[in-house]
């Protein structure tokens, strides 16, 4: 039982460059979110997942987008990576009944 | 809108000294509130919430309804307690989103 999983652990993108974060869930939990987690402001929500198939704009979602193809796999991408994107990047997802979040183990991007 | 405020971006402590992270909320109906822990390299966890009033690693928290605070404390710091500590808010009707503070990064010298 491995929760919640991200790859890549590492990636460094020029400006310009597109890339998928990948996150899957062995927990069965319909909500899963990503964030994005700079020194000084804390976690920011890009975007959440209610459930398989739906998906809403969080705090920063500004050149992200995300996918919900099925319940045990939800992906962020960038399009365009900026510097400003530079961040660790994390996937959760939510057990609602106790209204607890599990987090995967981050992605680190640098955009340069 | 909900809001939380940890106004001590750092704090440093001594060992065995006591330790208190203080988190402020701004929510206006009946908040469910959480602290979160993030060990250098390990990813980000549950510490505890207010709903269970539970005492985790020696850490409780008490939810103050009217100072709209929810600061967490442990009487005696260990060095394994340096970590990033985060704040969170959510509500109570149906699909509210987690809310998370800015985080303080705490530091036990020995």
């Amino acid at each position: 039982n491995a929760g919640v999983t991200q790859t890549p652990k590492f990636q460094v993108l020029k400006t310009g460059q597109s890339m998928t974060l990948q996150c899957a869930q062995d927990m069965n939990h319909n909500s899963m979110y990503w964030y994005r987690q700079d020194p000084g402001m804390g976690l920011r929500l890009i975007y959440y997942s209610a459930s398989e198939g739906t998906t809403d704009k969080g705090e920063v979602p500004n050149g992200y987008n995300v996918s919900r193809l099925n319940k045990r796999e939800f992906s962020l991408r960038l399009e365009s990576a900026a510097p400003s994107q530079t961040s660790v990047y994390f996937c959760a997802i939510e057990h609602r009944e106790f209204y607890e979040q599990y987090f995967g183990p981050g992605t680190r991007l640098t955009v340069t | 809108a909900q809001r939380v405020t940890q106004p001590e971006k750092l704090l440093s402590v001594f060992k065995g000294a006591p330790v208190e992270l203080k988190c402020n909320y701004s929510y206006s109906g009946s908040p469910e509130l959480f602290w979160y822990v993030q060990y250098s390299r390990q990813r980000l966890q549950l510490l505890l919430r207010h709903i269970s009033r539970e005492s985790i690693k020696g850490f409780t928290a008490d939810l103050n309804k009217g100072e709209t605070s929810f600061h967490l404390k442990k009487p005696f710091a260990q060095e394994e307690d340096s970590a990033m500590y985060y704040c969170a808010l959510t509500g109570n009707f149906g699909n509210e989103k987690l809310t998370f503070g800015t985080g303080t990064r705490l530091t036990i010298i020995p």
